[in-house]
């Protein structure tokens, strides 16, 4: 049930664009995006709700595929505090427990 | 308004033994969950806790217990530790509809090393 991650990590230049997809084998009620930088506790990006209400920071932006149980995660014109691993998080459809990927580890080289 | 609290930060035991760790959310908010991060398995989600009741369990041993207190603030409880009880857990906190539509709020974490 765990969704999976792609990639399991990227390495880009400040300004560079990247996105980042969980996918999932069962139907999902929510998806939550949460970063972690070395040492620190994660944070909250977005939540992307069944149905297609998202919950989340402006500057976040992020999609949920309902029919094929995908989302993706778009970091445009990084910045070097974007560095970070980058967990998504599902709930199933009638489930209450919130099963995290394996995260991606994003590095922003200046 | 303070953010989640955990204590303590760091924490030595040794097989065999019992560890209670301490959480405290962000006022205002019911809902607490406990996670265990470690870099084989992830992050891993425990239980979580609203008005004093267990709401939802994760896959783990019932040596892994925990309460709510009336306050919102949260304890959880390993007991007869094993080496693999070894990792970074972490409380976070959120508004009373749970973390199911809600962002969640994490603490530091508490660093568990058991001997």
């Amino acid at each position: 049930q765990q969704p999976v991650q792609s990639p399991q990590a990227v390495i880009l230049r400040e300004g560079e664009d990247a996105v980042i997809n969980c996918s999932s084998s069962k139907a999902l009620y929510s998806v939550h995006w949460y970063r972690q930088k070395h040492g620190e506790a994660p944070v909250f990006l977005m939540i992307l709700l069944k149905g297609g209400e998202q919950k989340g920071h402006e500057k976040i932006s992020a999609s949920f595929n309902e029919k094929k149980q995908q989302s993706s995660l778009y970091l445009t014109a990084s910045q070097l505090s974007y560095s970070g691993t980058y967990f998504c998080g599902t709930i199933i459809q009638g489930a209450q427990k919130l099963v995290f990927g394996q995260g991606t580890r994003l590095t922003i080289n200046p | 308004k303070a953010g989640v609290t955990q204590t303590p930060r760091y924490l030595i035991k040794t097989r065999g033994q019992q560890v209670t760790l301490s959480c405290s959310p962000i006022s205002g908010h019911r809902s607490v969950s406990w996670y265990q991060q470690t870099p084989g398995q992830g992050l891993q989600f425990l239980f979580e806790y609203f008005s004093e009741t267990q709401r939802n369990k994760g896959n783990f041993p019932g040596r892994f217990s925990g309460r709510q207190f009336s306050n919102s603030r949260s304890e959880m409880n390993v007991s007869t530790l094993e080496l693999g009880d070894s990792a970074l857990y972490l409380c976070a906190s959120s508004l009373g509809g749970g973390f199911r539509d809600n962002e969640q709020f994490f603490g530091p974490g508490t660093r568990l090393t058991v001997l």
